[in-house]
């Protein structure tokens, strides 16, 4: 059945290395997501893509975090230099486009900097 | 900008009937979202409001009035699998997404 993709689930790093997530979104969804979500800030969005151009990164801590889309199959999320702070689930989500098209989320990748 | 507030958590009785309130203050506001996330799970869709109004579907109904900036989850016949995160959501100019920050149900025996 249908549903959106992350890679890696879980990922423990070090502060100061890169960190790159995957996302491959339902085919034929022409609307990504990236969401951060932690206990005390909930689900924060990161940036938001429509046909894979940005139209919202302005969540995004543009100094060390990037989005792109580079085909219609996959979008990534990195963090370079990944800092303690970052600790968190990332979920990508997709969807239609269009309003009240809902968003699917993916299983999230759970990132722990250590 | 953008505000979403919600309770951040809520007890209820099995069998009972819980309302979970959520206010809004975003622009370019199209429609309401309401989402349901279980413990280390994705959150899932529950319901959309466009229209003021009730929106039954199933033991599930959503409210929503534009004008206050408000709207409601209506669960009843709780039951214990509903014990979950409730997320509602504002989708804005673009048909962009942004969330609350939940309201964490608990249901007991």
């Amino acid at each position: 059945d249908a549903r959106v993709t992350q890679t890696p689930r879980d990922k423990v790093t070090e502060m100061g290395q890169e960190v790159t997530m995957r996302c491959q979104p339902i085919l034929g969804h022409n609307t990504v997501f990236w969401y951060r979500q932690t206990m005390m800030q909930g689900l924060e969005l990161l940036a938001y893509f429509r046909n894979r151009a940005p139209l919202d990164d302005s969540g995004m801590p543009k100094d060390r975090f990037s989005a792109e889309m580079p085909d219609a199959t996959l979008a990534t999320l990195k963090i370079q230099p990944s800092e303690p702070r970052d600790s968190a689930v990332y979920f990508c989500a997709s969807g239609l486009g269009g309003g009240g098209t809902e968003a699917f989320f993916g299983q999230g990748t759970r990132l722990t900097v250590v | 900008g953008q505000n979403i507030d919600q309770p951040t958590e809520m007890t209820a009785t099995e069998g009972a009937i819980v309302q979970i309130n959520c206010t809004y203050q975003t622009s370019g506001f199209n429609g309401l979202f309401w989402y349901q996330q279980h413990a280390g799970e994705a959150p899932t869709f529950l319901s959309y409001n466009v229209l003021d109004g009730l929106e039954e579907k199933g033991r599930f109904s959503s409210f929503l009035s534009r004008s206050k900036g408000y709207s409601y989850l209506l669960l009843k016949e709780l039951q214990m699998k509903d014990s979950a995160s409730y997320l509602c959501a504002a989708d804005n100019a673009g048909n962009m997404l942004t969330f609350g920050g939940g309201t964490r149900l608990m249901v007991k025996p």
